[in-house]
């Protein structure tokens, strides 16, 4: 059974920083290319952040650019985000989600994803 | 950025009705759109791609059509499992972006 679990959110001051963390099981975690996205009741869902399944590519949203840093190690089978220089508007359930297996526009859906952990920017 | 609308915002139902849902893309994605759905604290839940492909498992009152801007999403026959926020996303460029959600509810 393909299970995806993130952990890592928390209460966090504007400013501070925080490392998210997604751990894969159930498939051949290496294979896939992944996705974060967030969540929040005023703007809904967004995409933040997708890597590639050997990292050579990686691509963020505007919103985080600078801010946000993905990764992952295929060995831990696990995937990750490094948030700094946070601020209110960062504040959100933020998810991982798995692309369909293959390369191209057409493989570019998200086929399972996370429970979501919720990191809340606030002093 | 892709711009993605849904019609209604929100929608009432009895159990065993026919539902509709209209996502709008601000110009042409071709048929790269997926549709989720999401009940109240838990994560979306992948019902279809590429337009009208239902992911595994997903049940075959769940319908999708459309191309280019124009989408819907048809429940054939709603059922109390289905009372949720129903979300499309487009994958044809970047940023992914998503529809802001409609929710259907017991009428």
């Amino acid at each position: 059974e393909v299970q995806l679990v993130e952990s890592g959110g928390g209460l966090v001051q504007p400013g501070g920083s925080l490392r998210l963390s997604c751990a894969a099981s159930g498939f051949t975690f290496s294979r896939y290319s992944m996705d974060w996205v967030r969540q929040t009741p005023g703007k809904g869902l967004e995409w933040v952040s997708y890597i590639t399944s050997d990292s050579s590519t990686i691509s963020y949203a505007d919103s985080v650019k600078g801010r946000f840093t993905v990764s992952r190690d295929n060995a831990r089978n696990s995937l990750y985000l490094q948030l700094s220089s946070l601020r209110a508007e960062d504040t959100a359930v933020y998810y991982c989600a798995r692309r369909a297996y293959g390369s191209g526009t057409y493989y570019n859906f998200h086929d399972y994803w996370g429970q979501g952990t919720l990191v809340t920017v606030s002093s | 950025d892709i711009q993605m609308t849904q019609s209604p915002s929100s929608l009432s139902a009895y159990v065993g009705d026919r539902v509709t849902i209209t996502c709008r893309a601000s110009q042409g994605i071709s048929n790269y759109l997926a549709w989720f759905q999401q009940k109240p604290g838990k994560a979306p839940k992948p019902l279809i791609y590429a337009a009208s492909s239902l992911q595994s498992g997903v049940p075959s009152k769940f319908s999708g059509s459309g191309s280019g801007t124009d989408f819907t999403l048809t429940i054939s026959s709603l059922q109390p499992e289905d009372f949720a926020t129903y979300y499309c996303q487009q994958y044809n460029s970047y940023p992914l972006t998503f529809g802001p959600g409609t929710k259907v509810d017991i009428k």
